[in-house]
């Protein structure tokens, strides 16, 4: 079974610039999450998905950060403008369901390392 | 409000001895999940147990071992006869139910360095 997929894994920017992360869940996982992690310390959830619709994105500053997944399967997560405290690895997750009363583990993507300078 | 403490910022300990990586968590909830997530030096996260709130029956697997007890909100994680290749950053979460689906939180994790 093919796992979390994300791209690209690395991402040198300045800061202002705008940048795009994608992300392509495990067949059939209906929740899909993005997580920002600053080096030393636990994951961040910014935004998730079930299906194709949002069911939390209470962490996600949206003025600067959107993301969207297209017909609830991939997902890209931008920023725009970036900031220097954007420099941070961006991880994707993916869980069967989440929600009816059960809660799945989660599995996650190799993350895409984004530094600003 | 939801919290996972990981008050153990990193431990040491020599290969083949063993170790209990600490989890205190706070929810509002009677229903709720807690995990516990691996991560190596290559960086992916790596699931490793869930448990949900009226399974607090212990869990043994391999070297690994979990121990719930609901009365101290904790969620312990033993590592026995530990190995090099134990040495990762492991995290603790917690899910709870918040209007209709879950809501995962992590703790800020416990670096776990296995020396040879």
């Amino acid at each position: 079974e093919a796992g979390v997929a994300q791209s690209p894994r690395y991402k040198i920017i300045e800061k202002r610039q705008s940048v795009a992360f994608w992300c392509n869940p495990i067949s059939g996982h209906a929740t899909l999450y993005w997580y920002q992690q600053i080096l030393g310390q636990g994951p961040k959830l910014l935004i998730q998905f079930q299906n194709n619709g949002v069911v939390d994105d209470s962490q996600l500053p949206k003025d600067r950060f959107s993301a969207e997944r297209l017909k609830g399967v991939d997902s890209t997560l931008k920023i725009q403008p970036a900031k220097l405290e954007d420099s941070a690895v961006y991880l994707c997750a993916s869980s069967l369901i989440s929600g009816g009363g059960y809660s799945n583990e989660q599995y996650f993507g190799p993350g895409t390392r984004l530094t600003v300078t | 409000a939801q919290k996972v403490t990981q008050a153990q910022t990193e431990i040491s300990v020599v290969e083949k001895e063993d170790v209990t990586l600490d989890c205190v968590y706070e929810t509002r909830d009677t229903t709720y999940y807690l995990f516990w997530y691996k991560q190596p030096p290559s960086g992916e996260l790596v699931f490793l147990i869930r448990r949900n709130s009226f399974d607090e029956q212990n869990e043994i697997s391999g070297r690994y071992s979990w121990n719930f007890q609901k009365s101290t909100s904790s969620f312990n994680f033993t590592i026995t006869a530990s190995q090099v290749v134990d040495s990762a950053v492991y995290f603790c979460a917690l899910s709870e139910a918040d209007s209709g689906t879950y809501k995962y939180i992590f703790g800020t994790g416990t670096r776990l360095k296995v020396l040879a």
